[in-house]
């Protein structure tokens, strides 16, 4: 059975500071999804990984898939209060349609 | 539609009582899932249709929960006799195909049994 972990579940850090958010999973997937959600509001989707060693960036986020290591990481750079929410990391495995979610990261950033 | 509609947005029901939600999703898109998230915790999988095809019924969590999709395109997720545990946020997507290139959501409907 595929399970995914994130840590940490929650992170609560000062403006301008770097952080790297973690996600592991069990078995071998061959892509990988990283989705924001605001309080009350649903999921958006920020990055789309589909290969070992893949990188994408899209302002202050930077987001790496290591297939071998099974793992994902989504690096915060110079966090500003907007990135505040809270973010998912989802697996799918070859040939399925069914994500399989993290429990999620809730980031605070404190001005 | 522009994105992925569900209604009603916010519904109380009384613990024993039946309840339906909708969901439309994107024009065009053949594949659509509905995932539950309760309070503080991650997403779980309920069921997932694509185009013609036989549900995926696997993540409904008891037979109080039931799915249907008419004519490709609008779902309804039926709760019978609700219980307290129900109490959480739906929430529908939908994809081209089967969503190797990611999900998009609708807002949820937050149920509430009281």
């Amino acid at each position: 059975e595929l399970k995914v972990e994130q840590n940490p579940l929650f992170l609560s850090m000062q403006e301008g500071k770097n952080y790297t958010i973690y996600c592991n999973y069990s078995t071998t997937s061959d892509r990988l999804y990283w989705y924001r959600q605001d309080p009350g509001k649903s999921l958006e989707s920020l990055f789309v990984l589909l290969s070992n060693g893949a990188v994408k960036q899209e302002g202050r986020l930077m987001a790496s898939l290591d297939t071998k290591a099974r793992l994902s990481t989504l690096h915060i750079t110079a966090a500003v209060h907007d990135l505040s929410a809270t973010y998912f990391c989802a697996v799918t495995t070859s040939g399925t349609y069914k994500y399989i979610f993290g429990t999620g990261t809730r980031l605070k950033v404190l001005a | 539609g522009a994105g992925v509609s569900q209604s009603p947005s916010n519904k109380v029901t009384e613990k024993g009582k039946d309840v339906e939600l909708r969901c439309d999703p994107i024009s065009g898109h053949t594949a659509l899932y509905w995932y539950r998230q309760s309070l503080g915790q991650g997403l779980e999988f309920l069921i997932y249709f694509q185009g013609n095809s036989a549900p995926d019924k696997s993540g409904l969590p008891s037979d109080r929960f039931s799915a249907e999709r008419t004519g490709g395109s609008v779902s309804t997720l039926t709760i019978q006799r609700t219980q307290q545990e129900d109490s959480a946020v739906y929430l529908c997507a939908s994809s081209q195909d089967r969503g190797g290139y990611g999900y998009t959501f609708g807002s949820g409907t937050r149920l509430t049994v009281v």
